[in-house]
C-alpha cells in the first residue's frame, strides 16, 4: 500500500485479556520497528525486524509482549494478560534504509481498564 | 546510554511569533539527526533531517534546524509560525544503525 497500515486504530479491552496489532508496512520496506508512545514519556522503542536476520526484542518491556514478522511483511505485537500501565499507542514504522528515517502508521490507541 | 532531551514540554505562541525549539543529545558517534511531526490526529511525519555537511538544514513548510556539535544541540526554528504549525514535535537520533531515541516531545500551540 501507499503507507503503513495499522489495525486496529482503537482498542479496548479488559485487563488479563490478550491482545494482537497488526502492522502491515510499506511494500518493498525490508525494516518494520515498533514503538511505544505513552502520555509525557514520548516514544520508546521495543523491536526492530530486518529482512530475515533475528530481530532486536531489546526493548520489549516484559514477557508478556511478542511480535513475529511473517514473510517479511506483515507483523503482529501480541501483548498477553494485559495490565493497566500498557495503555498507550503502539506505533508501527517501516524504513528501505533506516538512516533515511522511518514512515509511521497512525498507531493503535490500546486502552486496557 | 544514549539519550535525547526536549525540555519545553509545552509551547504557546501567536501566529507570526518566531519559534525554536530546544533538542539535546547524548552520543558520542556520528549522528543522524530528526525532527518529526504529528499534527493532530495523524500520523508523525518527517519534518527534516540531519546526516553531514551543512549544519543548518532546512526542512517542509519553512521549518530549518541548526546542528551544533559543541553544545549537543539541534535546535528547531521557523521565523514565522502559523496556526496549522500546531502539533506535537519529536526529536530524535539515529542511535546505530537502525535504532532511534527520540525526545518526549513539544507540544506547539498556535493560537489564530
Amino acid at each position: 500500500g501507499a503507507g503503513v497500515s495499522q489495525s486496529p486504530s482503537n482498542k479496548v479491552t479488559e485487563k488479563g485479556k490478550d491482545v494482537e496489532l497488526r502492522c502491515d508496512p510499506i511494500s518493498g520496506h525490508t525494516a518494520l520497528y515498533w514503538y511505544r508512545q505513552s502520555l509525557g514519556q514520548g516514544l520508546e522503542f521495543l523491536i526492530y525486524f530486518q529482512g530475515n536476520s533475528a530481530p532486536d526484542k531489546s526493548g520489549l518491556p516484559s514477557d508478556r509482549f511478542s511480535a513475529e514478522r511473517t514473510g517479511g511483511s506483515v507483523s503482529t505485537l501480541t501483548i498477553q494478560r494485559t495490565q493497566q500501565e500498557d495503555s498507550a499507542v503502539y506505533l508501527c514504522a517501516s524504513s528501505s534504509d533506516t538512516s533515511y528515517g522511518y514512515t509511521f502508521g497512525s498507531g493503535t490507541r490500546l486502552t486496557v481498564v | 546510554a544514549q539519550s535525547v532531551s526536549q525540555h519545553n514540554h509545552h509551547v504557546i505562541l501567536s501566529e507570526a511569533a518566531s519559534l525554536e525549539l530546544g533538542c539535546n543529545y547524548s552520543y558520542g558517534g556520528t549522528v543522524n539527526l530528526f525532527w518529526y511531526v504529528q499534527y493532530p490526529g495523524q500520523h508523525l511525519q518527517l519534518l527534516l533531517k540531519y546526516f553531514s555537511g551543512d549544519p543548518l538544514v532546512k526542512g517542509i513548510k519553512g521549518f530549518e534546524a541548526e546542528f551544533i556539535k559543541s553544545k549537543f544541540s539541534f535546535n528547531l526554528r521557523k521565523p514565522s509560525v502559523q496556526w496549522s504549525d500546531t502539533a506535537e514535535y519529536f526529536c530524535a537520533v539515529l542511535s546505530g544503525t537502525y535504532k532511534y531515541i527520540f525526545g518526549t516531545g513539544t507540544r506547539l500551540k498556535v493560537l489564530a
